[in-house]
């Protein structure tokens, strides 16, 4: 079946490094691949999608790539800020009469120190 | 803020008893979906609705049943409750569209069990 696999451990950074969150999944024919972010005490939030293969999905200065060729869609930010600390969940939805039926990850916690 | 509303927000329980989570979807979406997610896990799917009709399940036991009402609003019921059903219960609705792929999450329901 489908599987979503990110980076295990969480993640601690300082103000303006630079993040990435690796992520690589497992499914057949073509999948949507997302990544969601969950704040403390809140529900999912879809950060950014890409539907087919090279496509860039970006969001609030987050970026990801549909890699078909490595299977992968890792999270991508130049410069993190404080408030960008949460819990990351990356994501996909199979093609067809599956849409909307999400697979995740085991989600990336997140931590930005001034 | 997505428009899926979720109640209740908390809800305790002891085992063996019975529970309806309830949510209302955002106005125009069609499509309500329920993921369980477990302390420190990514959300699992549990079944979706579509015009009432179920339309997908995970990997749930039949204790976990839904409905879907004309208005689109969807209820969660789980019979005979086990310790290991505490979790969150997020509720997702989607578009019929181009955007169908994408799930617009309420912020959950926190079961407890004991």
């Amino acid at each position: 079946g489908d599987s979503v696999t990110q980076m295990e451990g969480p993640v601690t950074l300082s103000e303006e490094a630079f993040l990435t969150i690796n992520c690589t999944y497992t499914a057949t024919g073509y999948p949507s691949l997302f990544w969601y972010v969950q704040y403390p005490g809140e529900g999912l939030q879809l950060l950014l999608k890409a539907t087919k293969a090279d496509d860039k999905g970006s969001n609030k200065g987050f970026e990801a790539t549909y890699r078909k060729e490595t299977t992968s869609f890792h999270l991508e930010k130049g410069s993190v800020q404080v408030s960008d600390s949460a819990v990351y969940f990356c994501a996909l939805s199979p093609g067809g009469t599956s849409y909307g039926k999400l697979t995740f990850g085991q989600g990336t916690i997140l931590t930005v120190h001034p | 803020e997505t428009g899926v509303t979720q109640s209740p927000t908390h809800l305790i329980k002891t085992r063996g008893q019975q529970v309806t989570l309830r949510c209302s979807s955002q106005s125009g979406h069609n499509t309500v979906s329920w993921y369980q997610q477990a302390l420190g896990q990514g959300p699992q799917f549990i079944f979706q609705y579509y015009r009432e009709e179920e339309n997908g399940r995970g990997n749930f036991p039949p204790r976990f049943s839904g409905l879907q009402f004309p208005n689109y609003s969807s209820e969660l019921n789980v019979n005979a409750l086990e310790l290991d059903d505490s979790a969150l219960y997020l509720c997702a609705s989607s578009s019929p569209g181009g955007t169908k792929n994408i799930q617009y999450f309420g912020a959950g329901t926190r079961l407890s069990v004991l």
